[in-house]
């Protein structure tokens, strides 16, 4: 079954620590995965895609296939990162979109 | 130019009664799709359009939920007989061609059935 796990609901770090925000997915074929964000009163917007190989406000993100994980990691947290954080699949050759359940990360100053 | 926009923004419907939801989708883009996002749950993939047909639909939860696109444009979400677990933010996405496309979310809306 295709399925996306963020087993973290709520991550709160301090403003300058390095924050990892956690993503299992599984998947028979190759998939394509995908951090989308939403702050507070915006819509939910793409982020990152790991096709992509970038570096988004800091956030930088690789697919591990042999622990079938695509964990988010940004080395300086930023209060202006507090935010809800999704992780999504794609299956290749599909047009089905599996979201996470998302994890809340909250910057402290 | 204008984002994808979704109406209305809130319903509060009773137990029983049908609601539509509306999404319009950025101008051009032929793919659109549609999630629910319930409280303390990710985002459930509904259905996924491609110009005016709808090649998957296995997301829909039951026979109670249809979705129809008119004009590869606007959408409509219905759901008939509205049960309590409906109740949820429903958003709509549309890319420019689909698949591995950057998709790009309506402000959702977000129904409540009493």
């Amino acid at each position: 079954a295709q399925r996306v796990t963020q087993p973290e609901k709520l991550l709160s770090v301090f403003k300058g620590a390095p924050v990892e925000l956690k993503c299992n997915y599984s998947y028979s074929g190759s998939p394509e995965l995908f951090w989308y964000v939403q702050y507070s009163r915006q819509r939910l917007q793409l982020l990152l895609r790991h096709i992509s190989r970038e570096s988004i406000k800091g956030f930088t993100a690789d697919l591990n296939k042999g622990e079938t994980s695509f964990h988010l990691k940004k080395p300086f947290a930023q209060e202006e990162d507090s935010a809800m954080y999704y992780c999504a699949l794609l299956n290749t050759g599909g047009f089905k979109t599996i979201f996470g359940a998302g994890t809340r990360l909250f910057v402290k100053a | 130019g204008a984002g994808v926009s979704q109406s209305p923004s809130n319903k509060v419907t009773e137990k029983g009664k049908d609601v539509e939801l509306r999404c319009d989708p950025i101008s051009g883009h032929t793919a659109l799709y549609w999630y629910r996002q319930s409280l303390g749950q990710g985002l459930e993939f509904l259905i996924y359009f491609q110009g005016n047909s709808a090649p998957d639909k296995s997301g829909l939860p039951s026979d109670r939920f249809s979705a129809e696109r008119t004009g590869g444009s606007v959408s409509t979400l219905t759901i008939q007989r509205t049960q309590q677990e409906d109740s949820a933010v429903y958003l709509c996405a549309s890319s420019l061609y689909g698949n591995s496309e950057t998709q790009y979310f309506g402000p959702g809306t977000r129904l409540l059935v009493l």
